[in-house]
């Protein structure tokens, strides 16, 4: 069975660093993109950014250009997020899902992982 | 950036009908994809290309895109189809989504 599984929830203080994974099942991970999705309480979908695991090509969206990095372990099939220094507004739900990326025109986002809850307080 | 609005809510009777609609600016010349979030779990992809279900999805669920709006139609709606509902495209090779519909099943 195809699956991306993530890790478990979170709960940092302001100015900790925190990475999170996804780690793929079931299907080639390095041919697909992986996109990083948030979801802040009571809010909607934002589309943080896509990784290619196969190169680690990455492309942020606007509101998150130097606040996360993408990163891929290609040996193990595992994508990850990473703060260097996290804040309260970062308490979402992040969610990693599969993607052949805009190359493919209009496919959508086929596989997503469970989701991982990261609470910032102090 | 690219913007695309969504109803805020749409409410509608157990075997009835429900149409959420999407627009953005030339909305007809991209592809549109839809997905669906239930409370407490992960979202699913109901409609891409515009108006193509992947397999595993209800027929109830269809997808158009004419001008500039999107519509995703659920007929003979089920209580179970609760839930909010987003659509996305690629604009720039980055991905943007609505602003989502919250559809109650009354």
């Amino acid at each position: 069975e195809v699956q991306l599984v993530q890790s478990g929830a979170e709960v940092k203080k302001p100015g900790e660093s925190l990475k999170i994974s996804c780690k793929g099942v079931g299907y080639k991970f390095s041919s697909f993109w992986i996109v990083w999705v948030r979801q802040m309480p009571g809010r909607g979908l934002e589309w943080m950014g896509i990784v290619y695991p196969g190169d680690s090509d990455s492309r942020y969206g606007p509101s998150f250009e130097d606040q996360v990095t993408f990163s891929v372990d290609q040996s193990n099939d595992i994508a990850y997020l990473h703060w260097t220094s996290l804040k309260t507004s970062d308490t979402a739900t992040y969610y990693c899902a599969r993607s052949y990326g805009v190359a493919v025109a209009g496919t959508g986002m086929d596989v997503w992982g469970q989701g991982t809850t990261v609470i910032v307080s102090s | 950036s690219y913007e695309l609005t969504q109803p805020p809510s749409v409410s509608v009777s157990p075997g009835q009908t429900a149409r959420i609609t999407c627009s953005g600016g030339q909305l007809g010349d991209k592809y549109v994809c839809w997905y669906q979030l239930r409370p407490g779990q992960s979202p699913v992809l109901v409609v891409q290309r515009d108006d193509k279900r992947p397999s595993g999805v209800p027929e109830r669920f269809s997808g158009s895109n004419s001008g500039g709006t999107a519509t995703l139609t659920i007929s003979a709606t089920q209580p179970v189809d609760e839930g909010d509902y987003f659509c996305q495209v690629w604009d720039s090779n980055l991905a943007v989504f609505g602003t989502g519909t919250k559809v109650t099943v009354l």
